[in-house]
């Protein structure tokens, strides 16, 4: 199938700790794993990135690792602050056609919630 | 600078009737998406353009639903005769590069909340 399987779909975390979103998807040939934010009301917004030819790449207090071969990525935060809460969106494109068109397959998202 | 903006933010609509979302991209922005996004769901692919070329539209999910870039910047989304199935936000994304996988960034709108009743 085409799905990009997102977990958890709700996690609380005392302000400080360290949460951590987890997808896995199904198309050997994605190569690009973009990490959304999204807070109501508001469209998703790119948080971070990361290409097929890397592990790992970290953004101050964000970082994404992804495992080619077991076709899983993964998003963590360091030192949660309550506006990291938010609901979370990772995605992986799937080629459609021979020309190279493609669409993005997004996760179903996780509702992340720092508590004070 | 300025982002993706959407018209209108809300819309509700009486079932049967149609209804036009406006997308205006990024300026200079040669791709463009639209999602729909159901309640507690991730964006659903819809359609893509390419500059004015309509290069995808397997998401759209019936016949009353068309879309148009005719000049390769603001791209409009038509549902005719509206259900209530299709109440749910639509974003709108864009981007400044092509089709190549690995090279995108997308930048979405705020989207157009759409209630059919």
């Amino acid at each position: 199938g085409e799905n990009v399987e997102q977990h958890p779909s709700t996690l609380s975390v005392q302000e400080g700790d360290s949460a951590v979103i987890k997808c896995t998807y199904s198309d050997s040939a994605s190569n690009y794993f973009p990490w959304y934010k999204q807070e109501l009301g508001k469209g998703p917004q790119l948080i971070i990135d990361i290409r097929s030819n890397v592990g790992e790449k970290k953004d101050q207090r964000i970082a994404v690792t992804l495992n080619k071969t077991a076709k899983h990525f993964s998003l963590h935060i360091t030192e949660t602050q309550p506006e990291d809460s938010a609901v979370y969106f990772c995605a992986a494109p799937r080629v459609v056609s021979t020309s190279g068109t493609y669409k993005y397959i997004f996760g179903t998202g996780t509702r992340l919630k720092v508590l004070a | 600078g300025a982002g993706v903006s959407q018209s209108p933010r809300y819309k509700v609509a009486k079932r049967g009737q149609d209804v036009a979302l406006r997308c205006d991209p990024i300026s200079g922005h040669v791709s463009l998406f639209w999602y729909q996004q159901a309640l507690g769901q991730g964006p659903e692919f819809l359609t893509y353009f390419q500059n004015e070329a309509q290069l995808d539209k397997s998401g759209l999910p019936s016949d009353r639903f068309f879309a148009e870039r005719p000049e390769g910047s603001v791209s409009t989304l038509k549902i005719q005769r509206t259900q209530q199935e299709d109440s749910a936000v639509y974003l709108c994304a864009s981007s400044p590069q092509g089709i190549l996988m690995g090279k995108e960034t997308q930048y979405f709108g705020p989207g157009t909340r759409l209630l059919v009743l």
